[in-house]
């Protein structure tokens, strides 16, 4: 069954310090995989996107890894600020002519604290 | 470019009821897709519309329906409102849709059944 996992669900963590936000998919075949924030009451942002072939992609003090031997892909965070909390998405994409093609994680929900 | 924009935001219907969503997609982005957001279940793919024509549809009864106007524009119907079908209904649009090109997404339509 095609699966995208994400953990913790919940983290809260103090401003200025760093955090791991973790994916485990089982989806086959693969395409992309992209990882995404969400703000309380708005629609997701797009933060990456990585190919099978990419193994780190940044953007800004968001770093995203993926391993697709192992199937996990992790979001970094650094020096957490008061407007990183917010929920994170991770989403993989099968491809192009696959049906029901995005599964997308549940997401993990992260609280920074002043 | 203005981003994707969602009518209503807030949306109060009864059980048995039908409802409409729209969502005007950005200039000349001519892929517009539709997801339901839940707690429980996260995001989950309706479907896509491209060239007013429906691309890909995801696992959802035929009481949810869509299309797509020539402007690109998209409505999203809902017959025969269920309890179930409380959510945050997202629009996201890109230019081809294709896997590798980037979804904007609106803010959202929030929708309760009572």
């Amino acid at each position: 069954k095609n699966q995208v996992e994400q953990s913790p669900q919940s983290l809260i963590i103090l401003e200025g310090k760093n955090c791991t936000l973790q994916c485990n998919y089982t989806v086959s075949p693969f395409s992309n995989l992209r990882w995404y924030k969400q703000d309380t009451g708005r629609g997701p942002v797009s933060l990456t996107i990585m190919t099978f072939s990419e193994n780190t992609k940044s953007n800004g003090r968001y770093t995203a890894t993926l391993d697709a031997d192992t199937k996990q892909s992790s979001l970094h965070i650094t020096a957490s600020q008061l407007s990183d909390s917010a929920s994170y998405i991770c989403v993989v994409n099968r491809p192009y002519s696959s049906a029901s093609k995005i599964i997308f994680g549940s997401g993990t929900r992260l609280s920074i604290r002043p | 470019k203005a981003g994707v924009t969602q009518t209503p935001r807030y949306l109060i219907k009864t059980r048995g009821q039908q409802v409409t969503l729209s969502c005007s997609p950005i200039s000349g982005h001519r892929s517009v897709s539709w997801y339901q957001q839940t707690p429980g279940q996260g995001l989950q793919f309706l479907f896509e519309y491209f060239s007013e024509t429906q691309r890909n549809k995801g696992n959802f009864p035929g009481r949810f329906s869509g299309r797509q106007f020539s402007n690109s524009r998209s409505e999203m119907n809902v017959s025969t409102l269920e309890l179930g079908d409380s959510a945050l209904y997202l629009c996201a649009s890109s230019p081809q849709g294709r896997e590798g090109n980037e979804q904007f997404f609106g803010p959202g339509t929030r929708l309760t059944v009572l």
